[in-house]
């Protein structure tokens, strides 16, 4: 079973909505990652922390995407203003931190915008 | 750019017959790239099957094999005799040395094993 524990399962927002998930993720692991998974299964890579920092992101230039690792608190990505298109599966993932390392994944968050 | 092709789904195989999902990688930014492959079970996350991180090398778990080549940019995942129990979605993915690197994902092969 995952140790990476994404909340919620489901999320359903209307359009211009907030949209809020939230990831544990596995104990001791310092990097986290946060994938868009479309309806045609494709990844995006969204952006990666180690600790509470960012170490890459990508394609959040629309500004409507946020995210955050604060020390002693899950990390989240929030949309700010959910759009149609944004309908996806969420997936968070983490790492031990040192290199060559495999990433566990959590279950995601469905987000259906509606 | 970075990228990972695999066969597309629904693959249907019976049980006892051998399989071969393909997988091909593109790495233009990533100097030795290391590569894996997931798999997500009905109901579950997303779990390493295997992973290899030197060329020329095969990784091997629950009777699967993939050899990373670097001459063809393969990594085709290989079992020869499947079972009910191995029903589920495979990722190839490729990714990094270092542990920032984020892994490039392909779009995931459906497997279904009939009896």
């Amino acid at each position: 079973n995952s140790k990476v524990i994404q909340t919620p399962r489901y999320l359903v927002k209307g359009q211009g909505q907030k949209a809020k998930m939230r990831c544990i993720p596995e104990k001791g692991h310092p990097v986290v990652f946060w994938y868009q998974q479309n309806k045609n299964n494709e990844f995006k890579f969204l952006i990666n922390f180690q600790n509470q920092e960012v170490l890459q992101q990508i394609d959040m230039t629309e500004k409507r995407f946020s995210a955050e690792c604060p020390s002693n608190s899950p990390c989240s990505l929030e949309i700010q203003s959910s759009e149609a298109g944004d309908s996806a599966l969420y997936l968070c993932a983490s790492s031990p931190g040192h290199s060559n390392e495999r990433l566990f994944f959590g279950h995601g968050t469905k987000l259906s915008v509606l | 750019g970075d990228s990972v092709t695999q066969t597309e789904g629904p693959v249907t195989v019976s049980e006892s017959e051998s399989l071969i999902i393909n997988c091909t990688y593109s790495a233009t930014s990533i100097a030795y790239p290391n590569l894996f492959w997931y798999v997500r079970y009905p109901g579950e996350g997303l779990q390493l099957l295997l992973k290899v991180i030197t060329a020329g090398q095969k990784g091997s778990s629950r009777g699967f094999e993939a050899t990373y080549n670097k001459e063809t940019t393969s990594f085709h995942l290989q079992k020869a005799s499947v079972q009910e129990s191995d029903s589920a979605v495979y990722y190839c993915a490729l990714g990094g040395p270092n542990s920032g690197t984020y892994q490039r994902f392909g779009t995931g092969t459906k497997l279904q094993v009939v009896p």
